[in-house]
């Protein structure tokens, strides 16, 4: 079983449309929680960065992190086309020496249409 | 401020080749970690650097190592590639790099190595 299980969908939606996006996790130690975008031939952009248990919103994004369940949503409000792209969700979780490292799901592909 | 950068954008090796890749990270940000992302998967987790010093290793062969540079500034050399190392090779800074401190990673462009 992986440590983080997302969707790859494709997920296609109608432009105006509400996109929820979800990872589920297996590993208590991940304290941090983020959703990165990647467009093709790019790398990954960060979009939210949560810590604690609710909701953070930034604009047409909101993140939402349920640590009892171990899983993560992120809605998009009024989805564009530009919102098309891959979404990744990711967790970090400190190492042995000190150090930490993020633990990516396979990321969702969605494509929003005109 | 210019973002991460890394080089070379594109490459091409054959098998048995060594490789090196560079990132620099965003000015002021001490910490360097490199992932490898294969099609269609995300990113995997090779190493993490703070302050020159190796602070954590994925799940990766000795084939691939890495140093950091006074400057911050990072290299990830592989030897005797193979043809499962075609991937895109991305770097990722943060201000810290150890314990629980709240740091966000952000991420360049990556370098898209393949390997015939």
């Amino acid at each position: 079983q992986k440590e983080v299980e997302q969707d790859p969908g494709p997920l296609s939606v109608p432009e105006g449309a509400i996109v929820s996006l979800n990872c589920t996790y297996s590993n208590s130690a991940f304290q941090y929680f983020m959703w990165y975008r990647q467009y093709s031939r790019k790398g990954p952009e960060l979009l939210m960065y949560t810590y604690s248990s609710g909701n953070k919103e930034d604009g047409r994004f909101t993140a939402q992190v349920d640590k009892s369940s171990k899983y993560i949503s992120l809605f998009i409000r009024d989805s564009q086309p530009s919102d098309s792209a891959t979404y990744l969700c990711a967790m970090r979780a400190i190492l042995t020496g000190g150090g930490n490292k993020l633990t990516f799901g396979t990321g969702t592909q969605l494509k929003v249409e005109l | 401020d210019a973002g991460v950068t890394q080089s070379p954008t594109h490459l091409i090796k054959t098998r048995g080749q060594h490789v090196t890749l560079r990132c620099s990270p965003i000015s002021g940000h001490k910490s360097v970690s490199w992932y490898q992302q294969v099609l269609g998967q995300g990113p995997q987790f090779i190493f993490q650097y703070y302050e020159k010093e190796e602070r954590g290793r994925g799940n990766f062969p000795d084939r691939f190592s890495a140093r950091q540079f006074p400057n911050y500034s990072s290299e990830l050399n592989v030897n005797a590639l193979l043809l499962g190392d075609s991937a895109l090779y991305l770097c990722a800074s943060s201000r810290a790099g150890t314990g629980a401190a709240g740091e966000p990673q952000h991420f360049g462009d990556g370098t898209r190595l393949s390997i015939l």
